[in-house]
C-alpha cells in the first residue's frame, strides 16, 4: 500500500514562528497536495505540486509556502504562524492527474497557534 | 467543477444496509465520480469511483443512472466501523485539485 506519513500529529506553535509541515510518500507519485480541512468548511486545497520544484496555488496559499526538493517529499511552511491557521493539515499524493487511482492522504498533523 | 449536494447526516442501525445520494447537476462528460471516507483524526480514504452504470468494490457499490445528475453510494449490512463522514466529488479527467464539500456524518447505531 502507498503511504503518506505525515511527521508530526500535533504541534503547538507561537504566534510569528516559522512552521514546517513535512510529508514524505514512498510510491514514487508524482502528485503531491497539502489541504487544510477546518469545521463546517470541509477540505480546502492550499498548494499541489506536479514535479519536482514545480509548484501550483491551491484555493487559499495566502500565508503558505511549499517546497518539493525530492519527489517524495512534500514541505508546508507556515512563514509567519497566526492563529488562524490553527488547524488540520492533511497531505495527499496520487500516481498521476488522471482518475485511475485515487489520492492517498495522510493522517493530518493538527497544528495549533497560540 | 461541478458542485455536489449530499445530506449533512445520517443515522442507520447495525446491519442495515445504507445508501447516501448525492446530486451533482453540472457534471460534464469528462468527469468522474469519486467518493472517500473519512474516520475521525484521520485523513480521507478512496472508497470507490465512476463514471456511469454501477460500479462495485469489497467495500461498496456506487450507481450512477444514464443522466450521471446524482449517483448513490451503498454500504451493505453496516458496522459500527462504518461510522464515518462520507464524502461525494466530481473529478475532472486531467485536474489536480479535488474539491471536498462538507460530506455526510454516517452514525452507526448499535
Amino acid at each position: 500500500d502507498v503511504k503518506v506519513t505525515q511527521s508530526s500529529r500535533y504541534l503547538v506553535k507561537r504566534t510569528g514562528e516559522k512552521v514546517f509541515l513535512e510529508c514524505v510518500q514512498d510510491m514514487d507519485h508524482e502528485n503531491m497536495f497539502w489541504y487544510r480541512q477546518d469545521p463546517g468548511l470541509g477540505l480546502r486545497l492550499i498548494y499541489f505540486s506536479y514535479d519536482v520544484k514545480m509548484k501550483e496555488k491551491g484555493d487559499i496559499p495566502e500565508g503558505y509556502s511549499v517546497s518539493r526538493e525530492k519527489k517524495e517529499r512534500f514541505s508546508l511552511i507556515l512563514e509567519s504562524a497566526s492563529t488562524n491557521q490553527t488547524s488540520m493539515y492533511l497531505c495527499a499524493s496520487s500516481l498521476s492527474a488522471g482518475m485511475d487511482y485515487g489520492y492517498t492522504f495522510g493522517s493530518g498533523t493538527r497544528l495549533t497557534v497560540v | 467543477l461541478a458542485k455536489t449536494t449530499q445530506p449533512i447526516s445520517m443515522d442507520s442501525y447495525e446491519g442495515q444496509e445504507v445508501n447516501i445520494t448525492c446530486s451533482h447537476n453540472n457534471i460534464a462528460t469528462n468527469d468522474y465520480i469519486t467518493w472517500y471516507q473519512q474516520f475521525p483524526s484521520q485523513g480521507p480514504r478512496f472508497i470507490i469511483q465512476g463514471y456511469k452504470t454501477k460500479v462495485t468494490n469489497e467495500v461498496a457499490s456506487l450507481f450512477i443512472p444514464a443522466d450521471r445528475k446524482s449517483s448513490t453510494l451503498s454500504l451493505p449490512r453496516v458496522s459500527l466501523s462504518d461510522t464515518a463522514v462520507y464524502y461525494c466529488l466530481v473529478v475532472r479527467t486531467g485536474a489536480n485539485n479535488l474539491f471536498f464539500g462538507t460530506g455526510t456524518r454516517l452514525t452507526v447505531i448499535p
